[in-house]
């Protein structure tokens, strides 16, 4: 089955700082893998999405990168702001559009 | 911004009552998810559809059940709700194509108390 993992579970930066949030999992044969941000108490809000295919994808200050033989993605946000706080989740397609998700990881950017 | 909607937003009933989430999304898309979330905790499948008249069970057990009677209306009930039910409930829907530009949508998520 496939497993994702998010690393780290939480991380608070200044604010003005670039940072890499890390996913990986475990079975490179997917189809996509999505980007969310969840704010507390609310739904998630798709980022991102790369195909298989593809090895980056960029939106505004967000890059995402995907390797998927060595299964990993790195979500890149430059210049943060304090509006950026919020949960980071991972999430691969496999099969059937089976949607795994990562535990996320909680960003908090002190202004 | 997705066109995915859940109703209510809050709800907090007693031990007991009969309870339904509405999930209702405007996109055509095929297949449609129920994830339980507690607060900080990860997300867990609990049902899923490939379609009108198609429901299955998810990787965690659950006491709710589906239905699936039209394309863009997924409902989650629970028949008698315990403070065990208590958390969040998020539907999500994508297109339904084994392909790699298949992306999932969310709703803003129910938020049940169950006193």
């Amino acid at each position: 089955k496939q497993e994702v993992t998010q690393i780290p579970a939480a991380l608070s930066v200044p604010e003005g700082e670039n940072l890499v949030l890390n996913c990986s999992f475990t079975d490179s044969a997917i189809y996509n893998l999505q980007w969310f941000r969840q704010d507390p108490g609310k739904g998630l809000t798709s980022l991102l999405l790369i195909q298989s295919s593809q090895r980056e994808q960029t939106s505004g200050r967000l890059n995402a990168s995907l390797d998927k033989s060595s299964g990993r993605s790195t979500l890149y946000i430059a210049a943060s702001q304090p509006g950026d706080s919020a949960t980071y989740l991972c999430a691969v397609s496999t099969g059937a559009n089976n949607l795994f998700f990562g535990t996320g990881t909680r960003l908090t950017v002190i202004p | 911004e997705a066109d995915i909607y859940q109703t209510p937003r809050y709800l907090v009933i007693g031990t007991g009552k009969k309870i339904t989430l509405e999930c209702s999304q405007t996109m055509g898309h095929d297949k449609m998810y129920w994830y339980q979330q507690d607060p900080g905790m990860e997300l867990h499948l609990i049902h899923y559809s490939y379609g009108v008249n198609s429901t299955e069970k998810g990787d965690l057990s659950s006491e709710s059940t589906v239905s699936r009677i039209r394309t863009e209306h997924f409902p989650l009930t629970l028949e008698s709700a315990r403070p065990s039910h208590t958390s969040q409930y998020l539907c999500a829907s994508s297109a339904y194509r084994t392909g790699p530009n298949t992306e999932a949508f969310f709703g803003q998520g129910t938020r049940l108390t169950v006193v």
